[in-house]
This record gives C-alpha cells, sequence and structure tokens, in this order.
C-alpha cells in the first residue's frame, strides 16, 4: 500500500519561495515518476511538473521558469520549489505518483494548502 | 498549452445515465490515447476513475466508463448513484512531456 505524505510552510508572501516535500511510503520509488499538480481555490487542476528517481523532470512550459522539482532517492522522497509566488499561486498542491508516457495519476498525496498573502 | 474544455455541470436522477465531454484539439486528445478521468469529492484529494481512455483501475464500478472520437473523450456514468455526486475531471498526454486537465463539470445526482 503505497501512501504519499506531505509538508511544507502553508502561508507565504509575495515574492517568497514556495518549498514543499512529498514522503512516498511503501512500494517501489524507482520504477515510477512523481509529480506535483496543483488546484486553486474553487478551480480545476493544474499539471506542474514531474521527476523520476534518476533526476530527469518535465515542467509545465506556463510554470517552467519558476519550479524546481528535485528527489532524494535515499529518503524516497521529491520536492517543489516555485519560485517569485504571487496571489495567483494559491492552491492545494498535491504530490502524486504518476506521470511519464501514459500521464496516469492513480495514487495522490492528501494535498497541502498554500496561501500567498502579503 | 490551453486546458481541455469541459461543461462546467451536468446532473441527472438515481438510475439515469449522464456523459460528460472534455474536448481537446489533435496535439492533446486527438493525439493520444491518454485520456484520464478523475472524481473529486468536496475536500479530498482526486481518485483516478478512468485511464487509456477506457480502461478502469481495479475497484472502479463498471458503471463508469470512457471513450474518445477524435479530440473528443467522454465519460458515461451509468445507473446514477448518490455518491457520484462529485466533480470530474478529464486529462490527456498533451506530447512533449506534458500533461493537460479539463476545467471540472460538477455532476449533480437531483
Amino acid at each position: 500500500q503505497v501512501q504519499l505524505q506531505q509538508w511544507g510552510a502553508g502561508l507565504l508572501k509575495p515574492s517568497e519561495t514556495l518549498s514543499l516535500t512529498c514522503a512516498v511510503y511503501g512500494g517501489s520509488f524507482s520504477d515510477y515518476y512523481w509529480t506535483w499538480i496543483r488546484q486553486p481555490p474553487g478551480k480545476g487542476l493544474e499539471w506542474i511538473g514531474e521527476i523520476n528517481h534518476g533526476g530527469s523532470t518535465n515542467y509545465n512550459p506556463s510554470l517552467k521558469s519558476r519550479v524546481t522539482i528535485s528527489v532524494d532517492t535515499s529518503k524516497n522522497q521529491f520536492s517543489l520549489k516555485l519560485t517569485s509566488v504571487t496571489a495567483a499561486d494559491t492552491a492545494v498542491y498535491y504530490c502524486a505518483r504518476g506521470g511519464g508516457t501514459t500521464m496516469i495519476v492513480p495514487i495522490w498525496g492528501q494535498g497541502t494548502m498554500v496561501t500567498v498573502s502579503s | 498549452q490551453s486546458a481541455l474544455t469541459q461543461p462546467p455541470s451536468a446532473s441527472g436522477s438515481p438510475g439515469q445515465s449522464v456523459t460528460i465531454s472534455c474536448t481537446g484539439t489533435s496535439s492533446d486528445i486527438g493525439g493520444y490515447n491518454y485520456v484520464s478521468w478523475y472524481q473529486q469529492h468536496p475536500g479530498k484529494a482526486p481518485k483516478l476513475i478512468i485511464y487509456e481512455v477506457s480502461k478502469r483501475p481495479s475497484g472502479v464500478p463498471d458503471r463508469f466508463s470512457g471513450s474518445k472520437s477524435g479530440n473528443t473523450a467522454s465519460l458515461t456514468v451509468s445507473g446514477l448513484q448518490a455518491e457520484d455526486e462529485a466533480d470530474y475531471y478529464c486529462s490527456s498526454y498533451a506530447g512533449s512531456n506534458n500533461l493537460v486537465f479539463g476545467g471540472g463539470t460538477k455532476l449533480t445526482v437531483l
């Protein structure tokens, strides 16, 4: 039974850097892509990007200039950094297992609400 | 990349069938058989209910079915039940290692 547990700062000021980490418990870490997806309040889902155990990344072109996804295989963890945040980055951020060639996302973390406000 | 287009709302009575559409382009839905559908109840994480256009993960009732024609994918929920009331999102591989989602459809069971 794979479980994803995520954490990070929930309140940021404009221009700060969002930082979230997701730990993977159970199952194989090296066989999958690991993904970040966000959902602004009352709105739809937006794919942020993904990484595999080897550190190969793919990013949403609209966020690419501000996003870095990294992996720590020794801890079975992966992380998201989003720089220069604005109110438009206020959202629930989900870590998830999935992506790669098929972009199927079958397993999701519990989500972390991140609010950007001055 | 643009979001896929879904109707904002859909509804049906218990026992009826409802179909939700998801329209994209030849660069996403029309170009690949990697369409997925997710169900999201309020305050919960999305749950995968359909992948690769029409396949169901283990444990998903066969009341949920998916299809695709051209640039449009569809999710049909048959034999509507009260617990099917939720938001539904489509997604598609969009080439160049990108994933795009639809804007979501709120399904109401009358």
